[in-house]
């Protein structure tokens, strides 16, 4: 069955120190996977995707298969960077699948 | 482009009664998703349209929950009778393909 796991509801770190969101996932085969965020009154958004092999706002995810994670990582936290943050999943075929969202966690950045 | 458009943005009912959620995605996109967001539970796919035919609607609850799409520029979430464990935020979202979802500002539901 398609999941996706963040095990944390809430992460509060200071601003400067780094962040780690965690994110496992469960699929039979080649998925994609995204990170999108919501910040205070505004709308959900795609943050990144691991095909794009980006870094947005600082952040970068990897796919590890051997471990099934795309963990969103950054080295030194910002204020702005609080926000609801999603892991979600596609079945990679884009005739189909629809995207699992994983349950989000909350990232409180302390001054 | 105003982006996705939902309407209205709170609603509040009583218990019982019919509940209308209204969407208006991207011009030119041809997926539409409904989605409801809960404390406990997260965000849930309940519902989404591919060039406005059901695809996949296993996500919705119960048939007190039914969804339309009647044209490419409109789509309905209707709950009919409400209870108070509907009570959530809605969102539809609109996209070109599965992946990159554009979503709108969501439709806060209070049923008391």
């Amino acid at each position: 069955a398609q999941r996706v796991t963040q095990p944390e509801k809430l992460l509060s770190v200071f601003k400067g120190a780094p962040v780690e969101l965690k994110c496992n996932y469960s699929y039979s085969g080649s998925p994609e996977l995204f990170w999108y965020v919501q910040y205070s009154r505004q709308r959900l958004q795609l943050l990144l995707r691991h095909i794009s092999r980006e870094s947005i706002k600082g952040f970068t995810a990897d796919l590890n298969k051997g471990e099934t994670s795309f963990h969103l990582k950054k080295p030194f936290a910002q204020e702005e960077d609080s926000a609801m943050y999603y892991c979600a999943l596609s079945g990679g075929d884009s005739s189909a699948s629809k995207i699992i969202f994983g349950s989000g966690t909350r990232l409180s950045i302390r001054p | 482009d105003a982006g996705v458009i939902q309407s209205p943005r709170h609603e509040v009912t009583e218990m019982g009664q019919e509940v209308t959620l209204r969407c208006k995605p991207i011009s030119g996109h041809d997926y539409l998703f409904w989605y409801r967001q809960t404390m406990m539970r997260g965000l849930e796919l309940l519902i989404y349209f591919n060039n406005n035919v059901p695809i996949d609607d296993s996500g919705m609850p119960e048939d007190r929950f039914s969804a339309k799409m009647p044209n490419a520029s409109f789509s309905t979430l209707k709950i009919q009778p409400s209870e108070p464990r509907d009570s959530a935020v809605y969102f539809c979202a609109s996209s070109l393909s599965v992946a990159e979802q554009y979503f709108g500002p969501g439709t806060r539901l209070t049923v008391t």
